[in-house]
């Protein structure tokens, strides 16, 4: 158990709505990172925030976004969602900034259907 | 796009055999890290090597880093069947946002 937290586990909707991926980090972890996992394009970052601050984008759609809130706990907004949206999204943590490890949550699969 | 490209994406051996994967890169990179994802769950950090560091230990696992060939390999000994899982190098350049290759699938006959 990696202390971060992800809800829900499975989320099944239709093309064109909207979800939201919850996600606490580990207990003292500022930082929170996202990612999305697919057979095809593999692992790829999303965002980070740090202390409720944006800190870097990755490959992330103009149709996601995301806020990391007081109590440090984030939420990725996904919105007009496509069948190619379909994937397994994961959060990670870590403690501060600088090259550390990240420690993942047991991930967010979800089937746009 | 892909900064670490692991090699082979697929391999299976023996129980106490060892595992060899090599990861390489493009870019300068600041530290290299392996993480290990069992089916569908989340990832588990294993081991990180600095740009600086030639060669790195924690129990059965063993790390190099080549930053001349822009290459890193992660060798697991006298492997086991829970070993089975996939492997991914991810290397970080710059603050702490890692970008991580396809992996290797390991499997791992009792």
């Amino acid at each position: 158990d990696s202390g971060v937290t992800q809800t829900p586990k499975h989320l099944i909707t239709a093309t064109g709505q909207r979800v939201t991926l919850r996600c606490s980090p580990r207990s003292g972890d500022l930082s929170v990172y996202w990612y999305q996992q697919s057979l095809d394009q593999g692992l790829q970052f999303l965002i980070q925030y740090y202390n409720g601050e944006e800190r870097a984008k990755g490959n992330i759609l103009e149709r996601f976004s995301a806020q990391q809130f007081p109590d440090l706990h984030s939420e990725l907004n996904l919105s007009s969602l496509e069948l190619g949206d379909s994937a397994l999204y994961f959060c990670a943590s870590s403690g501060n900034l600088g090259y550390n490890e990240q420690f993942f949550g047991p991930g967010t699969r979800l089937t746009v259907l | 796009s892909q900064q670490g490209e692991e090699d082979p994406q697929a391999l299976s051996i023996q129980e106490g055999e060892n595992a060899t994967m090599n990861c390489s890169y493009k870019t300068s990179i600041n530290n290299l890290q392996w993480y290990r994802q069992n089916s569908g769950r989340g990832l588990v950090h294993l081991i990180l090597i600095r740009s600086n560091e030639r060669e790195k230990h924690s129990g059965r696992l063993r790390v190099t880093l080549d930053t001349s060939k822009k290459s890193s390999s992660l060798l697991i000994t006298a492997s086991r069947a829970a070993d089975t899982a996939s492997y991914f190098c991810a290397t970080g350049a710059g603050y702490s946002t890692l970008t991580f290759g396809k992996g290797t699938m390991l499997l791992v006959s009792p």
